[in-house]
């Protein structure tokens, strides 16, 4: 089955540090692009960066850029979001999505991963 | 950056009956990179239609999109329970750069 899967809710205190996953399988990972995207209680998706997980290029979007860090580890077909002190306004549901082409949508998705900061 | 406007506000109608939904940019959607995405409480979005016409693979022939430039359409016919979620355009012009409109929902009367 073509899926990605994240690693589960987190809840946080202001200022720690956090990295939370996305593993896709089923599919070639390397020849896709691995969005995050943010998307706050009621209110529209956000596209946050996006990385080539075949030569790690990483874009992000300049809403974003310096608020979290976006990773990749080809070996384990796993894509990474880490914050190093998360604040109150971080909290939100994240997303991976994937991508064939920057031109392109989002075809799959995983199925989010809630972080709380409190 | 392309703002997205999505209208109506919250759409009521009945079962059987026919939703139209309107996305318009504020500048030309380059290439007519134009999806639309359905999204029911509690998961994340789901692919419906990309290159503002072409429907997802799985996806009902109940579902279609047009448009071109600045304005865009959803429509699905002959409504079935499980239509009644938020619907969201996105533009994906250069990634990015994506932005998605505020979302249409889409409720039983």
């Amino acid at each position: 089955e073509v899926q990605l899967v994240q690693s589960g809710a987190e809840l946080k205190k202001p200022g720690e540090s956090l990295k939370i996953s996305c593993k896709g399988s089923g599919y070639l990972f390397t020849a896709y692009w691995i969005a995050w995207v943010r998307q706050m209680p009621g209110k529209r998706p956000e596209l946050m960066g996006i990385i080539y997980p075949n030569d790690s290029d990483l874009r992000y979007s300049p809403s974003f850029q310096g608020q979290a860090t976006i990773s990749v580890d080809k070996s384990i077909n796993t894509a990474y979001l880490q914050w190093s002190s998360l604040k109150a306004s971080d909290t939100g549901m994240y997303y991976c999505a994937r991508q064939v082409a920057t031109i392109r949508e989002l075809d799959l998705w995983g199925q989010g991963t809630l972080v709380t900061v409190s | 950056e392309i703002v997205l406007t999505q209208s109506p506000g919250p759409l009521s109608l009945s079962l059987g009956e026919r939703a139209i939904l309107s996305c318009r940019a504020s500048q030309s959607v380059d290439g007519n990179y134009l999806a639309w995405y359905q999204q029911k409480p509690g998961q994340a979005p789901r692919l419906l239609i990309y290159g503002a016409f072409t429907r997802a693979t799985g996806i009902p022939d109940r579902f279609s999109g047009s448009g071109s430039g600045t304005d865009f359409t959803l429509t699905i016919v002959r409504l079935e329970p499980e239509d009644f979620a938020v619907y969201f355009c996105q533009q994906y012009g250069n990634s990015p750069s994506i932005t998605f409109g505020q979302g249409t929902r889409l409720e039983i009367k």
